[in-house]
């Protein structure tokens, strides 16, 4: 089936504005991650949601980030009030489930805040 | 909570040579260890992966081996080739624990 996706995949935005990125994992994967990737920078976790247990938030920068995963499949990053230092690519990723296994990227939301 | 060190940041070989990139670990409790590879533009994608139940793992031209007493572990790559020209992510885990990456390693093969 469909790899991972996410959109939009390129967002420009003004500083002070509200941006949602949506990610669709692969279908019937119960773990998804939200990372976020500064230019030529590493792999900053953010979130984590594993099938219907507490999402862990410790990555999350600072109270204007948010996300949300219904039914266990969609997930959005909310990230509100955004600033300058935001611009990032987000990058989703599922797994089959949380059990160490591989980790499958979507192609990322390249986010541009003005 | 878990943090991964990276060490280099970038490096230079010729084509033909061997290419070692080590990550330390804090968490000693961590067992799972997979090595992702991200070519330019491109998403990250899983190469390798180890477990703390080995020692050592091998694929082809890539090996990745894991000292626990130390918490650190590698990536060999031998007979370098153009085309493993990429950033390459190390990363550690605790059985349904959130993964938590490395800073990478920018890795040039040249002809």
């Amino acid at each position: 089936g469909a790899g991972v996706s996410q959109s939009p995949s390129n967002k420009v935005t003004e500083k002070g504005k509200d941006v949602e990125l949506r990610c669709d994992p692969i279908s019937g994967h119960t773990a998804l991650y939200w990372y976020r990737q500064s230019l030529g920078q590493g792999l900053e976790f953010l979130i984590y949601f594993q099938g219907n247990s507490a999402p862990d938030k410790s990555g999350l920068p600072s109270d204007r980030f948010s996300a949300e995963r219904t039914g266990g499949s969609v997930s959005t990053l909310t990230i509100q009030r955004t600033q300058q230092e935001d611009s990032a690519v987000y990058l989703c990723a599922s797994s089959r489930s949380a059990l160490n296994e591989k980790l499958f990227f979507g192609s990322g939301t390249q986010l541009s805040v003005l | 909570g878990e943090n991964v060190e990276q060490h280099p940041s970038t490096l230079s070989v010729q084509e033909g040579d061997s290419a070692v990139i080590k990550c330390t670990y804090s968490d000693s409790a961590s067992n799972y260890f997979p090595w992702y590879k991200q070519e330019l533009g491109k998403r990250p994608q899983l190469i390798i992966d180890i477990r703390s139940n080995v020692g050592e793992k091998k694929d082809q031209r890539i090996a990745v081996t894991l000292n626990k007493t130390a918490k650190h572990f590698s990536l060999h790559i031998t007979e370098t080739q153009p085309e493993d020209s990429a950033v390459y992510f190390c990363a550690a885990s605790l059985n349904t624990d959130k993964l938590i990456f490395g800073t990478g390693t920018r890795l040039q093969v040249f002809p």
